[in-house]
């Protein structure tokens, strides 16, 4: 079974640039998850969908992010215009159907904003 | 608020013992799980307390104390492929999850 796959691996653009990161969830998991981790700090929520519906968006820091999760499958996650504090490590997760304490997450998407 | 806060370091020689803490203040706190990542890996499942107590999965245990808000993972016999960060992470309940900053784990030789 194929594990949660992010891409690019890495992205280093310049302040006011666009980047779209894709996530593709473990076959079958209805749930996927966007987390951010900046440098020494705690791996934040950003947003959770269940199949292509936005269940909570709460963690996203404002509208320059935007996440499509189209026909349930893969997810974005755009940032447009990039700031400095945009820079991170972006982590992709799904799981099961229903509530799950047990998240796989995919190894990242390492966002350095110029 | 939310959070959860853990050392953000600790250094252990291979063989011995070591307890990693974290203590959370969440609303609605249903459960309290464990994930480990190596250096530019994925964070990895490594268990789950929904009940007080200790939870054992081979080397590892991992414990809750709901009265006291507090928890922590036990690694045993450590190796130095147990060199990784550590982090606990806060079941809110619904599909929530709360992380800490994660404690960085160094095994010696």
């Amino acid at each position: 079974e194929a594990g949660v796959t992010q891409f690019p691996s890495h992205s280093v653009i310049e302040k006011g640039q666009t980047v779209t990161l894709r996530c593709d969830p473990i076959s079958g998991h209805d749930n996927l998850y966007w987390y951010r981790r900046v440098m020494g700090k705690e791996i934040k929520f950003l947003l959770h969908f269940v199949k292509e519906s936005k269940q909570d968006e709460s963690g996203m820091p404002n509208n320059r992010f935007l996440a499509e999760r189209t026909g349930g499958t893969y997810s974005t996650l755009k940032v447009q215009p990039a700031e400095l504090e945009d820079s991170g490590v972006y982590f992709c997760a799904s799981s099961q159907e229903g509530p799950s304490y047990e998240q796989y997450f995919g190894p990242g998407t390492r966002l350095t904003v110029t | 608020g939310q959070s959860l806060e853990q050392p953000s370091e600790v250094t252990a020689v291979e063989g011995a013992i070591v307890q990693i803490n974290c203590t959370y203040q969440t609303s609605g706190f249903y459960g309290l799980s464990w994930y480990q990542q190596h250096d530019g890996g994925a964070p990895t499942f490594l268990s789950y307390n929904a009940l007080d107590g200790l939870e054992e999965t081979g080397r590892f245990s991992s414990f809750l104390s709901r009265s006291d808000s507090y928890g922590y993972l036990l690694l045993q016999e450590l190796q130095m492929k147990d060199s990784a960060s550590y982090f606990c992470a806060g079941n809110t309940g619904g599909f929530k999850t709360i992380f800490g900053a994660g404690t960085r784990l160094f095994v010696k030789a």
